[in-house]
């Protein structure tokens, strides 16, 4: 098992560019999970989805989106990059009923 | 806002000392609590985890210490190693069937040879 894969791992945007981060999970986890880390702020979440078809905001939701057309993949978008999204993102997952959440390695966005 | 609030900030422990991080919570419903360990360039990974009916677990050189009325939880790490310098996250969950986690800030600890 790969457990959680992000792409890309590093990127350079301009204000204004718009991207997305992949993230997928071969543990066949039904709920997937978006943070960000910025330093010594520890992880804020994005955006959580509890299944195929069900999204729903975290702490920290705006200026992204998500879908979760499958069980695997959880793309966070970025739409109009401002320097504020400059971070880490850390996708993760885990099936229902454990809390035991499973990391990726995490994309490194920079945004000038 | 429910908070995870976490100190120290930063750690240095000789080795084989012991590193000792704080947490406290707010939310009373929160019932399950783990500890994360991240290693610079790569994403958190569970290390420990209680639940309030005990007020502390123990594996390994790890240890958890839960204080309910207090609203506090540590985690201690006996016999510090070089091996162990790594970002540390608190966290706590509510029920339900969400699974979602509230971090604390975050504690670098840097145990010296």
């Amino acid at each position: 098992n790969a457990g959680v894969t992000q792409t890309p791992k590093f990127r350079i945007l301009k204000i204004g560019q718009s991207m997305t981060l992949q993230c997928t999970q071969d543990m066949n986890h039904n709920y997937m999970y978006w943070y960000r880390q910025d330093p010594g702020m520890g992880l804020k979440l994005i955006y959580y989805s509890v299944g195929a078809g069900i999204t729903d905001k975290g702490e920290v939701p705006n200026g992204y989106n998500v879908s979760r057309s499958t069980t695997e993949d959880f793309p966070l978008r970025l739409e109009l990059a401002a320097p504020s999204q400059t971070s880490v993102y850390f996708c993760a997952s885990t099936l229902g009923g454990s809390r035991e959440q499973y990391f990726g390695p995490g994309t490194r966005l920079t945004v000038t | 806002q429910q908070q995870v609030k976490q100190s120290p900030q930063s750690l240095i422990v000789q080795k084989g000392g012991i590193s000792i991080i704080n947490c406290a919570y707010e939310n009373t419903a929160f019932d399950y609590f783990p500890w994360y360990q991240q290693f610079p360039g790569k994403g958190p990974a569970l290390l420990i985890a209680i639940r309030p009916d005990v007020s502390e677990k123990k594996e390994g050189r790890f240890t958890i210490s839960f204080n309910k009325s207090a609203k506090q939880f540590s985690l201690h790490i006996m016999d510090s190693q070089p091996g162990d310098s790594a970002t540390y996250f608190c966290a706590a969950s509510s029920p339900g069937n969400t699974g979602k986690l509230i971090f604390g800030q975050g504690t670098t600890l840097q145990v010296k040879p």
